[in-house]
């Protein structure tokens, strides 16, 4: 069974401090998308990715995929209250079909 | 144009009534995935529809649960005889094939009193 896990499940920093989550599976993945959801809302698509060791960046937001292509992270450089949410990576089922996996999702809170 | 709409946006209901839950997603998305998220949780699979194929049910936690799409346009889920562990919010999504971005509706949030 394919799975995306996600850590740490939860963070909680001071505004100004960096962080890093990840998202990690034993199965490869011809892309992972990351979304963030805020409270009382649906998740909001931040970034896809898909070449294997690919970096985009997004403001303060830096995404990377693992080179084996079966892991991802998400760099926040001066965390912002603004961030606070809950990160979720997903990706493009091995199956036949299509589906999207999701992984449990970090939860951040960032500490003004 | 319009995002993803679902309907209604809260609903408290009585154990063992039915309840129904629509979702309208955006006009042309083939694909539609419902989501159940209790509080403070990810996001559990429920179904998902992808044009005219068989839906993959495997997501539904029980026969209580279903759900229907006419087309590639709104879709219903319904709970019969509601327990107070369906209590969460339901979140339905679509995207325009395959990978493609999801877009997700506000959900709806059930309570099962």
């Amino acid at each position: 069974t394919q799975l995306l896990e996600q850590s740490p499940q939860f963070l909680s920093i001071q505004e100004g401090e960096n962080l890093t989550v990840y998202c990690n599976s034993s199965s490869v993945f011809s892309s992972l998308q990351w979304y963030r959801q805020e409270p009382g809302e649906g998740p909001v698509l931040l970034v896809t990715v898909v070449t294997g060791g690919e970096v985009k960046k997004l403001k303060r937001l830096t995404f990377q995929f693992g080179d084996a292509r079966k892991d991802s992270s998400l760099h926040i450089t001066a965390a912002q209250p603004g961030d606070t949410g809950l990160y979720l990576c997903a990706g493009p089922s091995l199956n036949r079909d299509d589906k999207i996996i999701f992984g449990k999702g970090t939860r951040l809170h960032i500490l003004p | 144009g319009a995002g993803v709409s679902q309907s209604p946006s809260n609903k408290v209901t009585e154990k063992g009534k039915d309840v129904e839950l629509r979702c309208d997603p955006i006009s042309g998305h083939t694909a539609l995935y419902w989501y159940r998220q209790r509080l403070g949780q990810g996001l559990e699979f429920l179904i998902y529809f992808q044009g005219n194929s068989a839906p993959d049910k495997s997501g539904l936690p029980s026969d209580r649960f279903s759900a229907e799409r006419t087309g590639e346009s709104v879709s219903t889920l319904t709970i019969q005889r509601t327990q107070q562990e369906d209590s969460a919010v339901y979140l339905c999504a679509s995207s325009f094939y395959r990978y493609n971005e999801q877009f997700f509706g506000p959900g709806t949030r059930l309570t099962v009193l």
